[in-house]
């Protein structure tokens, strides 16, 4: 059965540096998103992106993030200049019709 | 805007006993609505879904839920609890458009042996 998949699992960085979280979404889907789960919290909407455009971003994505397809298959987010508070896990998915499809998570930890 | 209430952040059962883990909505136009499970450390894995038709709506491992418009509910159920159960529990809505998800807090399931 097709998944998504994330890498990676786990990234460590000092605060102020640059991360790019990949993904490669579910092959035949157009429809893609990123959510984030900060420990013990539920599972926040960032941005979803269609068509190589971003259609709906929340409030928490602000200047510091930024989503790219830069090839047929992967689909990132990267942050420019993190801060203690991005410390988080982070979902990509990818939809088909209604339903999404989530990846395994990467956690990121901002020291 | 839409909005999920989950309502017990932790939920205990004796293994064999009903599992009813409860969700309620806002949505000012038709909903799409979803339960989805994590275990420690792994991802999203969807266990049901809502979207148009019958209202009971049965998903894996021996789940169901019913969406209940006039309570704006959709309650998961399980007749009976495994220890495998055990694990986080999200419900989500998303309506036509951009299908953006909005979850729950979310509700830890504990079975007691």
């Amino acid at each position: 059965e097709p998944e998504v998949t994330q890498t990676p699992s786990h990234q460590v960085t000092q605060m102020g540096q640059e991360v790019i979280l990949r993904c490669v979404p579910i092959s035949n889907h157009l429809y893609f998103y990123w959510y984030r789960q900060i420990l013990g919290q539920k599972v926040e909407f960032l941005v979803s992106f269609y068509n190589n455009e971003i259609s709906e971003k929340s409030e928490i994505f602000d200047d510091q993030f930024s989503v790219e397809r830069p090839d047929g298959s992967n689909f990132t987010l990267k942050i420019r200049s993190t801060k203690l508070e991005d410390s988080a896990m982070y979902f990509c998915a990818s939809r088909a019709a209604d339903t999404q499809y989530f990846g395994p998570g990467t956690r990121l930890t901002v020291l | 805007a839409q909005s999920v209430t989950q309502l017990g952040s932790h939920v205990s059962v004796s293994e064999g006993a009903l599992v009813l883990l409860r969700c309620n909505y806002s949505s000012s136009v038709p909903p799409y609505l979803f339960w989805y499970v994590q275990y420690p450390n792994q991802g999203l894995q969807l266990l049901l879904k809502y979207t148009t038709g019958a209202t009971l709506v049965k998903g894996i491992n021996g789940f169901e839920a019913e969406f209940k418009k006039s309570e704006t509910s959709f309650h998961l159920t399980k007749p009976s609890a495994h220890m495998s159960d055990a694990a986080e529990y999200f419900c989500a809505v998303s309506t036509s458009g951009t299908y953006k998800y909005i979850f729950g807090t979310g509700t830890r399931l504990k079975v007691l042996a």
